[in-house]
């Protein structure tokens, strides 16, 4: 089956650094990708969705300079994290999909702390 | 925002009993999906049933959808301890989009 990667599964760093999280697809093209939000014991939040080489397109009240998404490649895309603060501390997560399917192939997630 | 609910939020029991949990969403969908995750890991996809369809199974999984009355439920027969984990139900909707809009959760945990 589709298989997607993500790194780092977790990361601790100070308030105030930027974070990069990286979402891979390691078996098939992914020509969207999307990115979600986890906090403890509740569901997951879309964060927003990104196609290949466009702009990604966010969700209402997430702020797009604050979480950079980069779709360069049908493999790869990347969530940075900027300026990051306790409150932003949660349980990242990506999926992926191809073409030819509306399945959405999950990663197995980044626990980010803000410290 | 969230679409699905699912109800119960927790549900506790032993091994070999069936568990159902239902899913409740609001608006218009093209499909409805069920996953599970273990603690802090990501999402396995489970079963996916569209909205013209009522009924499917996949070995132990039984998943039904009433979109008159827009709920789904998943039935898990014969439960195993390895099943404990929590299940989220999320709707793809009608009109094309891509999203997944995800129900809160159920927590189930099946007892040795």
């Amino acid at each position: 089956g589709a298989v997607v990667s993500q790194h780092p599964s977790w990361v601790i760093c100070k308030s105030g650094t930027s974070v990069k999280i990286e979402c891979r697809s390691l078996d098939f093209q992914a020509t969207t990708m999307f990115w979600y939000r986890q906090f403890p014991k509740q569901s997951l939040m879309l964060m927003a969705t990104s196609n290949e080489g466009s702009k990604a397109t966010y969700e209402q009240g997430v702020e797009k300079d604050k979480f950079l998404i980069n779709h360069a490649s049908l493999t790869l895309s990347t969530l940075t994290v900027t300026s990051a603060h306790p409150e932003d501390s949660s349980f990242y997560i990506c999926s992926a999909r191809g073409d030819y399917s509306n399945e959405q192939f999950f990663g197995p997630g980044t626990r980010l702390t803000v410290l | 925002s969230q679409q699905g609910e699912e109800d119960p939020q927790a549900l506790s029991i032993q091994e070999g009993e069936n568990a159902t949990m239902n899913c409740s969403y609001k608006t218009s969908i093209n499909n409805l999906q069920w996953y599970r995750q273990n603690s802090g890991r990501g999402l396995v996809h489970l079963i996916l049933i569209r909205s013209n369809e009522r009924e499917k199974h996949s070995g132990r999984l039984r998943v039904t959808l009433d979109t008159s009355k827009k709920s789904s439920s998943l039935l898990i027969t014969a439960s195993r301890a390895a099943d404990t984990a929590s299940y989220f139900c999320a709707t793809g909707s009608q009109g094309g989009s891509e999203k997944l809009v995800f129900g809160k959760g159920m927590k189930l945990t099946v007892n040795p």
